[in-house]
């Protein structure tokens, strides 16, 4: 069966970069996006940016361009996702998702959590 | 980017119960809708995508309707598992953007 495993809970200081890895099985890397949401406390889902399995493309939010970098590594199986320049309001839950083109996101990992405290 | 309002924020009903979340789209995005279901602690489950495809293992008094601008999301008869917060996404074009939420309670 599909799954996503997500690396576990980090704690940042204001300024650092994070690094949030997303594991995948069951299906063929390479056939799928990966997207990435996060969460903070008591907020909407809100969506960050895709990574394409097959050639590596990536889309970025708005708002989150400059600071995030999606990279894979197909022969792991593994989507990467740096978040940079880290800054209180960066404190959430980070999800990666399986995309179906055309019919949202079958498959979630179990969200990573990211602290980020003086 | 368009944005996604649901209503209602909260919604208190009891087991039974037939209910309907609504979601709002700022601009047509035609059927390009999703609706999750997330329960605290956990990621968000797909319920349905295409504005109305059950996805499979869902239950059927899981219902969904809508094109446009305009969606809902029907559960017909409350069971205990279906206590949690629903979200609508469209993905029709970038951002994704999600719905604030609807919490479900039980009343």
């Amino acid at each position: 069966q599909v799954q996503l495993v997500q690396s576990g809970a980090e704690v940042k200081k204001p300024g650092a970069s994070v690094k949030v890895s997303c594991k995948a099985s069951g299906y063929t890397f390479t056939s799928y996006s990966i997207h990435w949401v996060r969460q903070a406390p008591g907020q909407r889902l809100e969506w960050m940016g895709w990574i394409k399995g097959g050639n590596g493309n990536t889309k970025y939010s708005q708002k989150l361009q400059g600071r995030i970098t999606l990279t894979r590594d197909t022969s792991a199986g593994t989507v990467y996702m740096d978040l940079s320049s880290l800054r209180s309001e960066d404190t959430a839950m980070y999800y990666c998702a399986r995309e179906i083109v055309g019919a949202g996101f079958d498959s979630w990992g179990q969200g990573t959590l990211v602290t980020v405290s003086s | 980017d368009i944005q996604m309002t649901q209503s209602p924020s909260t919604l208190s009903a009891s087991i039974g119960d037939r209910v309907t979340i609504t979601c709002r789209a700022s601009q047509s995005i035609s059927t390009s809708l999703a609706w999750y279901q997330q329960k605290p602690g956990k990621a968000p489950n797909l319920l349905i995508a295409k504005a109305s495809s059950l996805q499979g293992g869902v239950p059927s008094r899981f219902s969904g309707s809508g094109s446009g601008t305009e969606f809902t999301l029907t559960i017909s008869s409350l069971q205990p598992d279906d206590f949690a917060t629903y979200y609508c996404q469209h993905y029709v074009s970038y951002p994704f953007t999600f719905g604030q939420g609807t919490k479900l309670e039980i009343k």
